[in-house]
């Protein structure tokens, strides 16, 4: 079975500053990758996600993400953070089989911004 | 444009008691899904819905009952509540597995078992 690891619980940037939210996962194909955002109280909202094809994806609210095959990561950059960034961010991902049980989520970056 | 609404979005319920969570969508979408919560876990699914009369369990389902009787309406059912449901809890849809399209999220539903 797949999984997915964001080694870091909390990060702290900021405001302007950039930004890197890391993401590994473990799968023996090429997954499905996505990133959501989760605003308090909120529920989660799709950023971005990859498929196939060129492995820098742009997603909404000014943030990308890069697939690197060799490293197994799907890491979300934005280059300059705005307090309206503070969020929760998940990565996911899914399998091909396109089973709706086959789509995991990480355990998730908080992340916080600075004035 | 109301997308995924899920009802109550708080709740305290003693242990041994029941209740439905409500979910709608009004997308159209085929595929549903309820999911659970808790502090750094993720989500983790407990039933989904690949349409009107069909379900599965997912990762989490015990203490849990779902049904679907038409497209729009996927409530979540918990019977016997226990401490352990405490959670925040995600309906969800798609168009098509979720593995590879987008899951629209509705805003959660609070749940405190005291």
């Amino acid at each position: 079975a797949q999984s997915v690891t964001q080694p870091d619980i909390h990060i702290t940037v900021s405001e302007g500053a950039s930004l890197e939210l890391r993401c590994n996962y473990s799968y023996g194909a090429t997954p499905y990758l996505f990133w959501y955002v989760q605003s308090p109280g909120q529920g989660l909202q799709l950023l971005l996600k990859y498929f196939s094809g060129d492995t820098l994806v742009q997603g909404i609210k000014g943030f990308e993400a890069e697939f690197k095959r060799s490293q197994s990561s799907f890491n979300l950059r934005k280059p300059s953070v705005h307090w309206s960034d503070a969020a929760e961010y998940f990565c996911a991902v899914g399998i091909s089989s396109g089973s709706a049980r086959q789509l995991t989520f990480g355990s998730g970056t908080q992340l916080t911004v600075l004035p | 444009n109301a997308g995924v609404t899920q009802t109550p979005k708080f709740r305290i319920l003693k242990i041994g008691q029941s209740m439905t969570l409500q979910c709608a969508q009004d997308m159209n979408h085929n595929y549903m899904y309820w999911y659970r919560q808790d502090p750094g876990m993720g989500l983790k699914l407990i039933y989904y819905s690949v349409g009107a009369g069909i379900t599965d369990k997912g990762e989490v389902p015990n203490g849990y009952n779902v049904s679907r009787s038409t497209t729009e309406y996927f409530p979540l059912r918990l019977e016997l509540a226990a401490p352990s449901q405490t959670s925040v809890y995600f309906c969800a849809s798609s168009y098509g597995g979720s593995s590879g399209n987008t899951i629209y999220f509705g805003e959660g539903s609070w749940l405190t078992v005291v």
